[in-house]
């Protein structure tokens, strides 16, 4: 199994500002996601982050308000931009246990508040 | 969009209880999964089960999945109050390797 950190663990951030958020893994894994979690709803995939080259976005998510980073196999960063009070969420790393296996495994999430 | 639905919501259990959560999807899929999360931190992953089984045991856990019916159940056996936690059901497709989240249910176990 893979042992994600992730940080900061939690934030306040003025509106018009941006965070970006890092993600370790303690090992080499061929996959890498980053997720949203709005208040009280389920999570909600951003992109998948891949190793050298620009991020695979989900309908709806952009490269210029989420800028996804992922320089080798076990590191990449989330930049949450131009922050509004809409942004305030839990974003959540996650990263694949293994080739042809989906079983994730998750950082224990940044918790973003926006004022 | 196959994201899959919970039910129900919110669950309150005595400990002690079973908890048995509901899961349904739209589309095919090649695998399910259960994860729980506490109070809104990290997922944990608790059992996977493929398009092919029907049935799979993990210590208090037993899932199950009817690809006819689209849905899967996972109950939880004599539960504990630190069983207290959203529990998700997550899909993936055949054809890539994203996992699609259910809504959630919100399980409390009084002691």
């Amino acid at each position: 199994s893979a042992v994600i950190s992730q940080k900061p663990s939690r934030d306040i951030c003025q509106r018009g500002t941006s965070l970006t958020i890092q993600c370790q893994v303690d090992s080499q894994v061929t996959m890498m996601f980053w997720y949203r979690q709005q208040p009280g709803q389920s999570l909600t995939l951003i992109a998948t982050a891949n190793q050298g080259s620009e991020a695979t976005y989900e309908s709806g998510f952009v490269i210029d308000k989420f800028p996804i980073s992922r320089p080798n196999l076990t590191f990449s960063t989330l930049t949450v931009s131009n922050l509004s009070p809409e942004d305030s969420s839990i974003y959540l790393c996650s990263a694949l246990a293994g080739s042809g296996n989906t079983e994730a495994f998750f950082g224990q999430g940044t918790r973003l508040t926006v004022v | 969009s196959q994201q899959g639905e919970e039910d129900p919501q919110a669950l309150s259990i005595q400990e002690g209880e079973n908890a048995t959560m509901n899961c349904s999807y739209k589309t095919s899929i090649n695998n399910l999964q259960w994860y729980r999360q506490n109070s809104g931190r990290g997922l944990v992953h608790l059992i996977l089960i493929r398009s092919n089984e029907r049935e799979k045991h993990s210590g208090r856990l037993r899932v199950t999945l009817d690809t006819s019916k689209k849905s899967s159940s996972l109950l939880i056996t004599a539960s504990r109050a630190a069983d207290t936690a959203s529990y998700f059901c997550a899909t993936d497709a055949r054809s890539n390797y994203k996992l699609t989240f259910g809504k959630g249910t919100l399980l409390t176990v009084n002691p």
